[in-house]
Formats: structure tokens, C-alpha cells, sequence
């Protein structure tokens, strides 16, 4: 069974510029969440999706968004780049909406220059 | 503010000894509680999984938690050098019908040969 695929792997923008992330959850898995992972703030839980709706949001300004599609895909977008933004946003997903563990995928890096 | 305590470490130990790493939550409706391990450059990968007071064994991996305390922790027994990772604990309590995880920021475990 296919693991969580993020892509893509590393990016890097400048301020001001969006970007765009993707992620597919393994086959079956409708709950996907996303997570950004900086050294001195750790893993911050961003939002969930399950079936294409938003479940749960963490406290992230509103230049954070996502959405997910029929096919239990996600992605998320980051609007107005700032330099904080530099992190490994890990996408994350389960069977269901919670209670159960979640699987990773490889995360993607994000450099703000 | 949800909060899930680890001490950051690293906590060094011999290869063959006992690991032992613990993680408090200040949350006491909390429900579910995950270990995940981390390898540097790495995303996090799924160890352990604990639900109801007591321990749980898998392979050399021992999960404990104790409600009543509001804490959990990990035990690795026969500690190899490719255990040296870190070590993410993290906490799910139901709210409204969602579950919102919380992570630890971790602990830096060192086995040496």
C-alpha cells in the first residue's frame, strides 16, 4: 500500500509569492491533516479535512488555506509569503476524523528567501 | 491552551540499556496518545498507540499511560544506536465531535555504542 505523497519535495519562494502544496493520503484514508514543523515552534497542527469539508483549524492566519477534492486529495495554500513561512509542512492522514493514528507523508520545505 | 510537556534532552544512553522517555498533557479529557519517532530530515513514523490506562507492549517498544497523572510514556528496551531519533509524543481529545491532536516538541534520544 502506497505511504502519503507530498509534493513537491522542496520549494522555494520569495516573499509575496503564494505557492501551492499537495498531498495524496494512502488509498482508503478520507481524513488529511496539515502540520507545520519549525525548530522553535515544533509540529503545529494547521487544519483537517474529511470528506472535502474543514473539520479543524489550528491558529494560523487566513493566508493559510487548503481544501480537499472527491478523491480524498488535499492541498494547501500560502498566500503573501513572509519570511516565518520557511518550515517543513507535513501532510498527515488517517481513516477517519480522529481517534486513530495518523500517517505522514514525506513533507514538503519551504524556503522563503 | 492544550499543552503536552516532553523534556527536550537529549537523553543519552548506553546501546542495550533501557530508554525511557515520558510526556505529561495538561488536557484531562484526552482520549488517544501516540508516539511517534523522528529522524533527523525525516517526517515523523508512528511507533506506538495507546487508548486506555496501562501499559502496551510491541516489540521492544512499551507504552504506558496513567490518566489519572496525565501522563504517558515510552520505554525501549535493548536500546540500538539506529534508535537515535526524536521522539514525539502526542495527545487527541474529542471536542464536538473532532478530534484535535497535540504535540510534544519532543525528545532527543542518543544510543551509544
Amino acid at each position: 500500500k502506497a505511504g502519503v505523497t507530498q509534493t513537491p519535495r522542496y520549494l522555494i519562494k520569495t516573499r509575496g509569492q503564494q505557492v501551492t502544496l499537495s498531498c495524496s493520503p494512502i488509498s482508503g484514508h478520507r481524513s488529511v491533516s496539515w502540520y507545520q514543523q519549525t525548530p522553535g515552534q515544533g509540529l503545529q497542527f494547521l487544519f483537517e479535512y474529511f470528506s472535502e469539508t474543514q473539520r479543524n483549524k489550528g491558529n494560523f492566519p487566513g493566508r493559510f488555506s487548503g481544501r480537499q477534492f472527491s478523491n480524498s486529495r488535499s492541498e494547501m495554500n500560502v498566500s503573501t509569503l513572509e519570511l516565518g513561512d520557511s518550515a517543513l509542512y507535513l501532510c498527515a492522514s488517517r481513516a477517519g476524523p480522529g481517534n486513530q493514528p495518523q500517517h505522514f507523508g514525506d513533507g514538503t520545505r519551504l524556503s522563503i528567501l | 491552551q492544550k499543552e503536552v510537556e516532553q523534556n527536550s534532552g537529549p537523553l543519552s544512553v548506553p546501546e542495550g540499556a533501557i530508554a525511557s522517555l515520558n510526556c505529561t498533557y495538561s488536557d484531562r479529557v484526552s482520549q488517544s496518545f501516540f508516539w511517534y519517532r523522528q529522524y533527523s530530515g525525516k517526517s515523523p513514523e508512528l511507533i506506538m498507540s495507546i487508548y486506555s490506562n496501562g501499559d502496551k507492549e510491541d516489540g521492544r517498544f512499551t507504552a504506558q499511560l496513567n490518566k489519572a497523572s496525565q501522563y504517558v510514556s515510552l520505554l525501549i528496551r535493548d536500546s540500538q544506536p539506529s534508535d537515535s531519533a526524536t521522539y514525539l509524543c502526542a495527545v487527541e481529545a474529542e471536542r464536538g465531535g473532532s478530534y484535535i491532536p497535540t504535540f510534544g516538541r519532543g525528545t532527543s534520544l542518543i544510543v551509544h555504542p
